[in-house]
C-alpha cells in the first residue's frame, strides 16, 4: 500500500533538546510539507520541498531544520531554539512542484515536552 | 496573500438532519479550494476540491461543496449527517501558481449527536 509513515506517534523532549520527526512516503512524490497543528489554530506550514535538495521556510520555521536528501524521506528537527514545541505535527506530500494536486498527509506525531 | 475563515468553531448536529460548514476566502488571484477531514489524533483526508469548472463539487461519504467567486465561499454541506461524520473540518486555499502552498482555516468540529 502507498502511503506516508510518520513516526514515532508519540514523542517527549526535554528541555535544550534536539528532537526529529520521521517522515516517509513511498508515492514517488516530489513534494513533501511539515505543518504544525495547535488547537484552534489549524494547520501552519513549517517547511516545504519541491525536489530533493531544496527546501523553503514556510509560515513558521524558526527553531524548526529539514533535510531532503532523499525523495522519500523528509525528517524535521525540532530544536532547543523552539521554546514551544508542544503540538501536533503532520507531514504531507502532493505530486510536484507547480502542479496543483492533492497533498496526502500522514498519520501525525504528537510532541509534548517533559 | 490569501487567507481562510471558518467563522464556526464548533457544529452540533442530530444525526440524519442536514449540515452546512462555512468557509470563506480572501484572495487577490484564482484559488483552488479543498476541504478535508480529520478524525481524532489522525492526518487529514481530503474529502473534495475545487480546481476549475462546475461550481458544484462532490465528494466522499456524500458530502459536497459550491464555489461561489462572488461571495469568495466555499460551503460544505450534506443532506443527511451520520454519526460518522462526527470530525474536525477544514478548509484550505491555495493560490494558482504557487506550487501547491496551502493555507488553512481553524476548523470546524462537527459534532453528530442521536
Amino acid at each position: 500500500d502507498g502511503g506516508i509513515t510518520q513516526s514515532p506517534k508519540y514523542l517527549f523532549r526535554k528541555e535544550g533538546q534536539n528532537v526529529t520527526l520521521s517522515c516517509e512516503q513511498n508515492l514517488n512524490h516530489d513534494a513533501m510539507y511539515w505543518y504544525r497543528q495547535d488547537p484552534g489554530q489549524g494547520l501552519r506550514l513549517i517547511y516545504y520541498s519541491q525536489i530533493v535538495n531544496d527546501f523553503q521556510k514556510g509560515d513558521i520555521a524558526e527553531g524548526y531544520s529539514v533535510s531532503r536528501e532523499k525523495k522519500e524521506s523528509f525528517p524535521l528537527t525540532v530544536t532547543s531554539a523552539q521554546k514551544n514545541p508542544t503540538a501536533f505535527y503532520l507531514c504531507a506530500s502532493s505530486i510536484g512542484p507547480g502542479i496543483q494536486e492533492t497533498q496526502y498527509f500522514g498519520p501525525g506525531t504528537r510532541l509534548l515536552v517533559l | 496573500a490569501q487567507s481562510v475563515t471558518q467563522l464556526d468553531s464548533q457544529v452540533p448536529v442530530f444525526e440524519e438532519a442536514p449540515v452546512e460548514l462555512r468557509c470563506n476566502y480572501s484572495s487577490s488571484v484564482s484559488v483552488y479550494l479543498f476541504w478535508y477531514v480529520q478524525y481524532p489524533n489522525q492526518g487529514l483526508q481530503l474529502l473534495l476540491k475545487y480546481l476549475s469548472g462546475s461550481t458544484l463539487v462532490k465528494g466522499i461519504n456524500g458530502f459536497e461543496a459550491e464555489f461561489n467567486k462572488s461571495q469568495t465561499s466555499f460551503h460544505l454541506r450534506k443532506p443527511s449527517v451520520h454519526i460518522s461524520d462526527t470530525a474536525e473540518y477544514f478548509c484550505a486555499v491555495s493560490e494558482t501558481g504557487t506550487a501547491s502552498k496551502l493555507t488553512f482555516g481553524t476548523g470546524t468540529r462537527l459534532q453528530v449527536t442521536l
